[in-house]
């Protein structure tokens, strides 16, 4: 039983293209994240969503736009995609706004070329 | 802003070796300590955690004790495994008076090397 599933796993496309990733998570939780890794393997949260509001919207380009249909899910619309955008993506959930810890995903290897 | 500090790797030691990993904070309010392990190809996977000051966090023979006073959450284990070889996050979330909380903010991360 995976908790916070994400898919795909790898994502390889071309820039200026549109992507999307999707996360979903298992764990009844309220609240759910974005973080993106650097090829240096720094994590920096992108968003956060609970009870499909937008709690927190760090500095992201628009180009990035989250979308939560339920509590259950979570997912990354990136429009033209740009070289900087190669990344890992992880998906994390807690069961609110409160209660760390949160639960991640395997992530989301983005390769723009 | 928050921020998390922790020692730059990679750390490179022999088998049943005494670990530490230091980690240090700002924060203005009342943050929550996290250690986070990611082994190669994975996720984030939460090791420990402490909530208060003083407070112990240990799982799998790590441990980490929250202190206010030096604003350091130091990971430690007495005898490291070939298994432990992973990357290491410390992490802050903080808990604000009026309610709510930011998401988490993690240091840059330490490779920890464990050879046989």
């Amino acid at each position: 039983d995976t908790a916070v599933s994400q898919t795909p796993k790898y994502l390889v496309t071309q820039m200026g293209n549109d992507k999307s990733i999707k996360c979903e998570q298992n764990l009844g939780h309220d609240t759910m994240y974005w973080y993106k890794q650097d090829s240096k393997k720094f994590l920096k949260i992108m968003f956060s969503y609970n009870n499909k509001e937008l709690i927190i919207n760090e500095t992201v380009p628009n180009r990035f736009s989250p979308k939560s249909p339920d509590k259950a899910h979570l997912n990354l619309h990136i429009n033209s995609l740009e070289l900087g955008d190669s990344a890992v993506y992880f998906c994390a959930s807690s069961q609110d706004l409160l209660d760390q810890p949160q639960h991640f995903g395997d992530g989301t290897r983005l390769s723009i070329l | 802003g928050n921020s998390v500090t922790q020692m730059e790797g990679p750390v490179t030691l022999s088998e049943e070796a005494f670990l530490t990993i230091n980690c240090t904070y700002t924060a203005t309010g009342y943050p929550s300590l996290f250690w986070y392990v990611q082994y190669p190809g994975e996720g984030l996977q939460l090791l420990l955690k402490a909530t208060k000051a003083d407070d112990k966090g240990s799982n799998k023979g790590f441990e980490a004790t929250y202190r206010k006073e030096t604003t350091s959450f130091h990971l430690e284990k007495g005898s490291v495994q070939v298994s432990d070889s992973a990357v290491y996050f410390c992490a802050l979330s903080e808990t604000y008076s009026g309610g709510g909380a930011d998401g988490l903010t993690f240091g840059k991360g330490t490779h920890l090397i464990i050879q046989p």
